[in-house]
């Protein structure tokens, strides 16, 4: 089993939809979460970090959830330039390793 | 300010050849990730350096692989004798601290082994 797992997709949501993903993780020692959005041939870029109170940017809003193991992304009023591929990222407590998943690839269709 | 910057950003080989790659991480940067992206895969940690300790190179595939990181700021991943296996986008990342900080990405290298 992989320590960060995601849906691959493709997520194909219209114009203006909610769409939420989900990231598991294994190792409950995790401490710190990230999601970063990375674009067709481009490097990954942070998306925001992942609190354990929650936290929301604009249209974007991240959830921990410790006891079942997994983080989640929520676009609220999708746009176009929303596609890309999300990856969720993880780090241990005390270490410098930060594990990616593979990433969920999101269209957004006119 | 600057952000990372790596090069080439394309580089073309044969197999066989020895290819460096570079990364100029962000001044103050202490911790520095190279990674490896091949297509359609996540992120594979390749080595990690810190400051003046010693490096984590755990991730390096093969002994083929080796990098060094000179005066705690430019770092050199090097590929002895590429395989075709090695074609992959190389990213390097820089953080202020390690572990709770974000990690920004240089553009990559795109490492083609014909």
């Amino acid at each position: 089993r992989k320590e960060v797992e995601q849906d691959p997709g493709p997520f194909n949501v219209p114009e203006g939809a909610t769409v939420a993903f989900n990231c598991t993780y294994s190792n409950s020692a995790s401490q710190s979460f990230f999601w970063y959005r990375q674009d067709c041939r481009k490097e990954p870029k942070l998306l925001m970090s992942v609190y354990s109170s929650g936290n929301e940017d604009g249209r974007f809003t991240a959830q921990l959830n410790r006891a079942s193991q997994y983080i989640s992304l929520l676009i609220r009023d999708s746009k176009l330039s929303d596609s890309a591929t999300y990856l969720c990222v993880v780090s241990r407590s005390g270490t410098y390793k930060y594990i990616f998943g593979t990433g969920t690839r999101l269209k957004v269709l006119a | 300010g600057a952000g990372v910057s790596q090069s080439p950003s394309n580089k073309v080989t044969e197999k066989g050849k020895d290819v460096e790659l570079r990364c100029d991480p962000i001044s103050g940067h202490t911790a520095l990730y190279w990674y490896r992206q091949s297509l359609g895969q996540g992120l594979e940690f390749l080595i990690y350096f810190q400051g003046n300790s010693a490096p984590d190179k755990s991730g390096l595939p093969s002994d083929r692989f080796s990098a060094e990181r000179t005066g705690g700021s430019v770092s050199t991943l090097t590929i002895q004798r590429t395989q075709q296996e090695d074609s992959a986008v190389y990213l390097c990342a820089s953080s202020f601290d390690q572990g709770r900080e974000t990690q920004y990405f240089g553009p990559g290298t795109r490492l083609l082994v014909l």
